[in-house]
């Protein structure tokens, strides 16, 4: 059964500070992670997806990677602004059953990241 | 460009009442799921959809139904409401890689902003 740790569970820091945050996973068979934010009382968008076959994307001041054979993810923020004060977690998918691009999708717990000014 | 919608956002019930979330998505995507999110359990898959007239169980289906009539729409049901369904839920929706081409946006979830349910 495939679970998904997210380090650490919440994060505060001045503005201006570069961070990482911290996704694991114990099953390697994965068919893509992706990065999502949360606001509170909000639904969930979609921030960064790499497929199994990429080690990184990127989005303007947001970085993640994967290391898919050491079943971590990071996702890097640059120069935090309050504006990033949020949810963040991240989820992997499984490979589906015949080749298919449908598997399981499992979320970690996320981190709860706060900016100060 | 309203992505996905959902429908109620808050709703109470009394234990036993039924009642159905409605979810709708304008950008023709074939998967649609429906997720819980409650306190230190993350989001749980409940049923979802690889295309209309098709659903399958998710993680914790137990005490839902649901239908995919038309490809837009992907309903909730809730027959005997139970306190232990007093949750946050969401809709989301993507579109699936095509055997070995992958296209940008392809498995990106697109999600709702939430249906508030409190059970009594």
């Amino acid at each position: 059964k495939q679970e998904v740790t997210q380090i650490p569970a919440a994060l505060s820091v001045p503005e201006g500070e570069n961070l990482v945050l911290n996704c694991s996973f114990t099953d390697s068979a994965i068919y893509n992670l992706q990065w999502f934010r949360q606001d509170p009382g909000k639904g969930l968008t979609s921030l960064l997806l790499i497929q199994s076959s990429q080690r990184e994307q990127t989005s303007g001041r947001l970085n993640a990677s994967l290391d898919k054979s050491s079943g971590r993810s990071t996702l890097y923020i640059a120069a935090s602004q309050p504006g990033d004060s949020a949810t963040y977690l991240c989820a992997v998918r499984g490979s589906g059953a015949g080749g298919t691009s449908y598997g399981k999708l499992t979320f970690g717990q996320g981190t709860i990241l706060t900016v100060h000014p | 460009n309203a992505g996905v919608t959902q429908t109620p956002k808050f709703r109470v019930l009394k234990t036993g009442q039924s009642m159905t979330l409605l979810c709708a998505q304008d950008m023709n995507h074939e998967y649609m799921y429906w997720y819980r999110q409650d306190p230190g359990m993350g989001l749980r898959l409940i049923h979802y959809s690889v295309g209309e007239g098709t659903t399958a169980k998710g993680e914790v289906p137990d005490g839902y139904n649901v239908s995919r009539l038309k490809k837009q729409n992907f309903l909730l049901g809730l027959e005997s409401a139970a306190p232990s369904q007093t949750s946050v839920y969401f809709c989301a929706s993507s579109y699936p890689t095509r055997g070995a081409v992958t296209f940008s946006g392809a498995n990106v979830l697109t999600f709702g902003a939430g249906s508030r349910l409190t059970v009594l």
